[in-house]
């Protein structure tokens, strides 16, 4: 079964600098990624997404991610962080072929001044 | 910017009754699905529905649960005899397509089994 790993619960940064929130997924097969952002009381929703093509992609807000296929990876990038980006991130993968996204635990994205 | 939209934001019921847990879909997508979010636990898929049947359903989603699109415009899911553990978020989102389409998530219902 696919699952996905963000190893960081909490990252603090401050702004305006980098920050990069790691996600790593198991599958030997073929999978779409996504990077869903959550505001305090608001749904999710998508900052970016692969599903095939260049590895490196870009999303809303100025985020970018790269998939890492020998790493299984898909960490997500910003070179310029914002106190509004503090939300919380989610990584999610799905199979080609299947509806359903499996999420990974979240990464909490703290930016202070 | 149309939206999903989830009614009630909360909702407090006690063990062993039902609910029901509304959405309104973006009005041109055909797919819908639940996801629960247990307190401090993962985003975890529920149930797909497309063209008036479940196309996916998880393991969580047992025979305790339903789906329905009563009307052109709403989605509901049930929950026929409420548990504790099933205290969650529940979110709603609608695709147009089924798989590679973006989700477009409601801002969820926050629901507490007492």
């Amino acid at each position: 079964a696919q699952s996905v790993t963000q190893l960081d619960s909490q990252v603090p940064v401050f702004e305006e600098a980098p920050v990069e929130l790691r996600c790593n997924y198991s599958s030997s097969v073929s999978v779409y990624l996504f990077w869903y952002v959550q505001y305090p009381n608001q749904g999710l929703q998508l900052l970016l997404k692969y599903l095939s093509g260049s590895t490196l992609v870009k999303g809303i807000n100025g985020f970018e991610a790269e998939f890492n296929k020998s790493q299984t990876s898909f960490h997500l990038r910003k070179p310029s962080v914002h106190i509004s980006d503090t939300a919380e991130y989610f990584c999610a993968v799905s199979d080609p072929g299947f509806q359903k996204l499996v999420f990974g635990t979240g990464t909490r994205l703290l930016v202070s001044p | 910017e149309p939206e999903v939209t989830q009614t009630p934001s909360h909702q407090v019921t006690q063990m062993g009754q039902e609910v029901i847990l509304r959405c309104v879909p973006i009005s041109n997508h055909l797919y819908f699905y639940w996801y629960r979010q247990i307190l401090g636990q993962k985003v975890e898929f529920l149930v797909s529905f497309y063209n008036n049947e479940i196309s996916e359903k998880s393991e969580i989603f047992d025979d305790q649960f339903s789906v329905e699109r009563p009307d052109g415009s709403n989605f509901t899911l049930k929950i026929r005899s409420t548990k504790l553990e099933d205290s969650a978020m529940y979110f709603c989102a609608s695709s147009t397509e089924g798989y590679r389409e973006t989700q477009y998530f409601g801002p969820g219902t926050r629901l507490l089994v007492l």
